[in-house]
């Protein structure tokens, strides 16, 4: 597609539910990465995959947080047991290869636990 | 652990005046620099990006510097206009290029 896709633009849900935020990158682009925005603050790296694969994981911040892209493209970010905490935005971003040129962000879906 | 801290948080100008924002980050073995806008609600647009080896880049009214060996970068914007009414992030990444990692932004307000 022409920009990174970002699906929904707006979620809200109970705590203790699961929620999958989805993020349909550039074609083509191979690095897909997750990042996390509060209010006020810039965005905090969650994961990055190169590909199929997660090439680093090291932002999730617990385990009730896992990401998969079984296809190299689509990527699907899943929250159990949200808790209010996780309010947030979610950015999604892309590039063609890793190391910044071309990469582009999503709109994000803001989630909001209650 | 890299850290990026920008200045100031919030900024107010009458439009028309040139202004400088400030990023300074903790660890000098970085790839890149980039800068970005975000508006209210929306994602993130790239602005510049500066290689490490590089010291300067230039697009338009925008014109961001890099000097690694003191941790630090600069935006400037010439002659602002309302529409430059953003909050503008500074980010690096680390250096292996796989995450960026961001400061926490400046909220610039250009007022007509």
């Amino acid at each position: 597609g022409a920009g990174v896709s970002q699906t929904p633009s707006n979620k809200v849900t109970e705590k203790g539910k699961y929620v999958e935020l989805r993020c349909d990158p550039i074609s083509g682009h191979t690095a897909l990465y997750w990042y996390r925005q509060s209010l006020g603050q810039g965005p905090e790296f969650l994961i990055y995959f190169q590909g199929t694969g997660a090439a680093d994981d090291s932002g999730l911040p617990n385990d009730r947080f896992f990401a998969v892209r079984p296809e190299g493209s689509v990527s699907t970010l899943k929250i159990q047991r949200t808790e209010r905490g996780d309010s947030a935005v979610y950015l999604c971003a892309s590039s063609p290869y890793p190391g910044g040129y071309g990469y582009t962000f999503g709109s994000g879906t803001r989630l909001t636990v209650v | 652990k890299q850290e990026v801290t920008q200045i100031p948080a919030a900024l107010s100008v009458p439009e028309g005046e040139n202004l400088v924002l400030n990023c300074s980050f903790t660890d000098s073995a970085i790839y890149n620099l980039q800068w970005f806008r975000q508006d209210p609600g929306k994602g993130l647009t790239s602005l510049l990006l500066i290689q490490s080896s590089q010291r300067e880049q230039t697009s338009g009214r925008l014109n961001a510097s890099l000097d690694k060996s003191s941790g630090r970068s600069t935006l400037y914007i010439a002659a602002s206009q309302p529409g430059d009414s953003a909050t503008y992030l500074c980010a690096v990444f680390d250096n292996q290029g796989g995450k960026l990692i961001f400061g926490q932004g400046t909220e610039l307000s250009v007022k007509p």
